[in-house]
């Protein structure tokens, strides 16, 4: 079956350009998931959908940073006026809800702020 | 809030051999998961094996399993016969989103 999907895979733009990212989470998971990774570094949470509930936006680092999910399905993670520090590899993650617990994580966008 | 630390950053093991990665946790919640994840220099994110805090046996998953410390509020992964294959890092998680910041395991042949 299909598994978690995001595109770009690869994105540069130019500082202060605005960005979008997409994810494709697995169908029927009502649980997504946006995270930062820089180099070498650990997950950062930046934000979660669960179900029709509002999202919890709390890791969200700035304001320049939203997502929506639209239908409960496809996700799209937006920076506005892109900085250099926002270059990072950004992944999402789907779980299903109703007794499963595994997060199943997508390829990953990198982006690159130059 | 929940908190995840894992203090070694990086580990060289032997082919073979066993490996431990140490990870602790902060929580206040009586109800939590924690996770094991895998990534590979190629970037995905694979997952590895889940303890619930009420589970009363340490999870196993084939080479990997999970020394579950509730007291110590640790979740240590041991890996057994390590494989070339396992070099990656490693991340510790717990299920309100928190990740530990990885630890990078090289097995030697």
């Amino acid at each position: 079956g299909a598994g978690v999907s995001q595109s770009p895979s690869n994105k540069v733009t130019e500082k202060g350009k605005d960005v979008e990212l997409r994810c494709d989470p697995i169908s029927g998971h009502t649980a997504l998931y946006w995270y930062r990774q820089s180099l070498g570094q650990g997950l950062e949470f930046l934000i979660y959908f669960q179900g029709n509930s509002a999202p919890d936006k709390s890791g969200l680092p700035s304001d320049r940073f939203s997502a929506e999910r639209t239908g409960g399905s496809v996700s799209t993670l937006t920076i506005q006026r892109t900085q250099q520090e926002d270059s990072a590899v950004y992944l999402c993650a789907s779980r299903r809800t109703g007794g499963g617990y595994e997060q199943y994580f997508g390829p990953g966008t990198r982006l690159t702020v130059t | 809030a929940q908190k995840i630390t894992q203090t070694q950053p990086g580990m060289f093991v032997q082919e073979k051999e066993a490996v431990t990665l140490d990870c602790t946790y902060d929580t206040s919640d009586q109800s939590y998961g924690l996770f094991w994840y895998k990534q590979p220099s190629s970037g995905e994110m694979i997952f590895l094996i889940y303890q619930g805090s009420y589970d009363e046996q340490n999870a196993t998953e084939g080479r990997y399993s999970l020394n579950f410390q509730k007291a110590r509020k640790s979740a240590n992964l041991v890996i057994s016969a390590s494989q070339l294959g396992d070099s990656a890092m490693y991340f510790c998680a717990m299920s309100k989103l928190s990740f530990g910041a990885g630890t990078t395991v090289t097995v030697r042949a």
